[in-house]
C-alpha cells in the first residue's frame, strides 16, 4: 500500500506570494492533518479535515488555510507569504477521525525569500 | 506551559546498547494517548510506538518500549540494542482527545537527536 504522498517536495517562494502544498493520504484513509515544522518552534499543528470538514484547526493566522475534497486529498495555501513561513510542511493521515495512528508523508519544505 | 518536556536535545549511544530517551507530559485530561516518532533526515515521521492513558501495561513494538509511569506523567522511549539506522530526531507526542487519545492533533515536544556510534 502506498504511504502518504506530498508535493512538491521542495518549493522556493518569495515574500508576498502564496503557495498551495498537496497532500495525498493513503488509500482508504479518510482523516487529513497537517502540520508546520520549524526549528524555532518545533512541530505545530494547523489543521485537521475529515470527510471534508475541518474539524480541528491550530493557531494560525487566517494566511494559513486548506481544504479537503471527496477523494480525502487535501491542499494547503499560505497566502502572503512571510519569512517566517519557512518550514517543513508535514501531512499526515489516519483511517478515522478517531483513530490512534497517523502516518505521515515525506513532508514539503518551503522556503521564503 | 509546556506540555511535553524532551529535557536531551542530544544524546550519544554505542551500537548495540540500550538508550532510555526521556519525556514528561503535562495534561489535566485522564484520557490521553502518548506517542513516540522518528525522524530521519529524510524529514518523514515514522509512528514508533504508542501508550494509552488507561493501559496498565507498558507497550512494546519490537526493540522500542515505553516506560510509563502515569503518577510521575513520564513516557521514556527505551531503544534496545541500537543499531546505526536509529540515528535520527526522536519525538514525543501527546493527543488529548477521545478515548486514550484516540482524537485531537498531536501535540509534540521539541526532540531528542539521537547518534549511535558504531
Amino acid at each position: 500500500k502506498a504511504g502518504v504522498t506530498q508535493t512538491p517536495r521542495y518549493l522556493i517562494k518569495t515574500r508576498g506570494q502564496q503557495v498551495t502544498l498537496s497532500c495525498s493520504p493513503i488509500s482508504g484513509h479518510r482523516s487529513v492533518s497537517w502540520y508546520q515544522q520549524t526549528p524555532g518552534q518545533g512541530l505545530q499543528f494547523l489543521f485537521e479535515y475529515f470527510s471534508e470538514t475541518q474539524r480541528n484547526k491550530g493557531n494560525f493566522p487566517g494566511r494559513f488555510s486548506g481544504r479537503q475534497f471527496s477523494n480525502s486529498r487535501s491542499e494547503m495555501n499560505v497566502s502572503t507569504l512571510e519569512l517566517g513561513d519557512s518550514a517543513l510542511y508535514l501531512c499526515a493521515s489516519s483511517f478515522a477521525l478517531l483513530s490512534y495512528e497517523q502516518y505521515f508523508g515525506p513532508g514539503t519544505r518551503l522556503t521564503v525569500t | 506551559a509546556q506540555k511535553i518536556t524532551q529535557t536531551q536535545p542530544g544524546m550519544f549511544v554505542q551500537e548495540k546498547e540500550a538508550v532510555t530517551l526521556d519525556c514528561t507530559y503535562d495534561t489535566s485530561d485522564q484520557s490521553y494517548g502518548l506517542f513516540w516518532y522518528k525522524q530521519p533526515s529524510s524529514g518523514e515521521m515514522i509512528f514508533l510506538i504508542y501508550q494509552g492513558s488507561y493501559d496498565e501495561q507498558n507497550a512494546t513494538e519490537g526493540r522500542y518500549s515505553l516506560n510509563f509511569q502515569k503518577a510521575r506523567k513520564s513516557a521514556n522511549l527505551v531503544i534496545s540494542a541500537s543499531q546505526l539506522g536509529d540515528s535520527a530526531m526522536y519525538f514525543c507526542a501527546m493527543r488529548e482527545g477521545g478515548y486514550g487519545g484516540s482524537q485531537g492533533n498531536l501535540i509534540f515536544g521539541k526532540g531528542t537527536k539521537l547518534s549511535v556510534k558504531p
